[in-house]
């Protein structure tokens, strides 16, 4: 069973949707989690990072449920720039920086 | 902001040969850096652990004599790929902590794309 679980997509949504993406984690030992972004061919960059309180910055809502080890990411208002592979990270390293990245899901935003 | 650079982004080397690739901080001393490789359609997953002045830690799988690590500066970590072949062919990136920031702070360089032939 992979460490960090995703669903690939892809996920093609009109301008202006709202799309949810989930994420499943097996190490209950994960401390800390994050949603990255990579676009086609290029490094990952950080989006946020996922806190039990749930998080909001601008339209992306990121929310974390450690009983269940699972993490989901919120885009609402969907823009096409926002078309890019979504990463569910964790770091089981206590701190560390050992992520551990899933295997991301595809969002496709047309017009 | 910090930057972090690789080079070089674009590699085609003959089966056989090794390939060296650097990472650079630009703008902070990172004691950790740390390589992983991706896979087309795939996650990127962590190779080894790249501390200054001392050995890197690999994952398991990960055969530290083909890809021998090398962090002998604060701002600079080398990955080789000694001995390449087709199968090693991938999109190799690097990242390096921040050691003054929260643990969410990891630069990536842009990657490097090696094509063994």
């Amino acid at each position: 069973r992979k460490e960090v679980e995703q669903d690939p997509g892809p996920f093609n949504v009109p301008e202006g949707a709202t799309v949810a993406f989930n994420c499943t984690y097996s190490n209950s030992a994960s401390q800390s989690f994050f949603w990255y972004r990579q676009d086609c061919r290029k490094e990952p960059k950080l989006l946020m990072s996922v806190y039990s309180s749930g998080n909001e910055d601008g339209r992306f809502t990121a929310q974390l449920n450690r009983a269940s080890q699972y993490i989901s990411l919120l885009i609402r208002d969907s823009k096409l720039s926002d078309s890019a592979t979504y990463l569910c990270v964790a770091d089981p390293s206590g701190g560390y920086n050992k992520l551990i990245f899933g295997a991301g899901t595809r969002l496709a935003v047309h017009p | 902001g910090a930057v972090v650079s690789q080079h070089p982004s674009w590699v085609i080397c003959k089966s056989g040969t090794s390939v060296k690739i650097e990472c650079r901080s630009l703008d902070f001393q990172a004691t950790t850096m740390f390589w992983y490789r991706q896979f087309p359609k795939q996650s990127l997953m962590l190779m080894a652990t790249s501390n200054e002045g001392s050995k890197a830690t690999y994952e398991q799988g990960v055969e530290k004599d083909k890809f021998l690590i090398n962090h002998a500066s604060l701002t600079l970590s080398t990955l080789t790929v000694t001995s390449a072949h087709p199968e090693d062919s991938s999109f190799y990136i690097c990242s390096a902590r921040h050691p003054g920031q929260g643990v969410e702070t990891q630069y990536f360089g842009p990657g490097t794309r090696l094509l063994v032939l």
